[in-house]
């Protein structure tokens, strides 16, 4: 069971919106702004799409935004494109004791 | 840019003792903001955080593998190191060596290496 829940799965068609949830506690995601999101597609290395919980990297298109509401961290993409569909985790810190705890993943789906 | 390597036996008898080296480029593994990561994957499933290093020396440990986990750094070959003891079949992962970025005010992994397959296996 991972520290971090997210749904197994979500879905969406072209050009549509979607978003994925990440909830954790008080002790990681709710205490921290340092929540990123990773997208992985089949045997691929996981890419930072997401960092500090809204900052997007250079060259990761601005479809994809996060936000933070207390203990729930959430990665929303927009204008859904056919190369989105990929594996999505989210990552928080944890403290000094844990460190860092990643979220199951959810697998996005363009139909 | 940084780049990271992984590299090891790909298979590992159950109760011996695996053992990883990631090496660095395109900075020194002795900067400052910079930790040293291992994060490994099973096969189907999810990231799972296993430990970091700083170049002080000062490590930290997922407490679920704390008593079989040792991460080492070696500043002469720019490298850090991963060693997991009396591994099991549920040990079998693809492992990735990492690094975090972090500052006072952001902290995120920033580079990832290719990962690197480790089957328990007799």
């Amino acid at each position: 069971q991972s520290a971090l829940t997210q749904p197994r799965s979500v879905s969406g068609s072209p050009g549509q919106s979607v978003t994925i949830s990440c909830a954790g506690t008080s002790s990681d995601v709710g205490g921290y702004n340092f929540v990123s999101w990773y997208q992985q597609h089949p045997g691929k290395v996981p890419k930072l799409m997401i960092y500090d919980v809204t900052k997007r990297p250079s060259g990761v298109p601005d479809r994809f935004s996060g936000s933070k509401s207390g203990n729930t961290a959430s990665l929303t993409i927009s204008g859904l494109q056919a190369e989105d569909e990929a594996d999505y985790y989210c990552c928080s810190y944890a403290g000094s004791n844990t460190n860092w705890v990643f979220g199951g993943g959810t697998k996005l789906t363009v139909l | 840019q940084v780049q990271l390597q992984e590299s090891g036996p790909g298979l590992v008898k159950p109760s011996q003792t695996l053992s990883l080296t990631c090496t660095v480029s395109g900075v020194s593994i002795s900067s400052d903001s910079y930790y040293w990561s291992w994060i490994r994957q099973p096969a189907g499933k999810g990231l799972e955080w296993i430990g970091r290093i700083y170049n002080s020396g000062s490590t930290n440990y997922i407490p679920s593998l704390k008593s079989r986990v040792t991460i080492s750094v070696d500043t002469s070959k720019n490298q850090f190191s991963l060693k997991l003891s009396s591994v099991t079949a549920a040990d079998t992962a693809v492992y990735y060596c990492a690094t975090l970025y972090c500052t006072r005010t952001s902290c995120y992994i920033r580079s990832w290496g290719q990962g690197t397959l480790v089957t328990v296996s007799s």
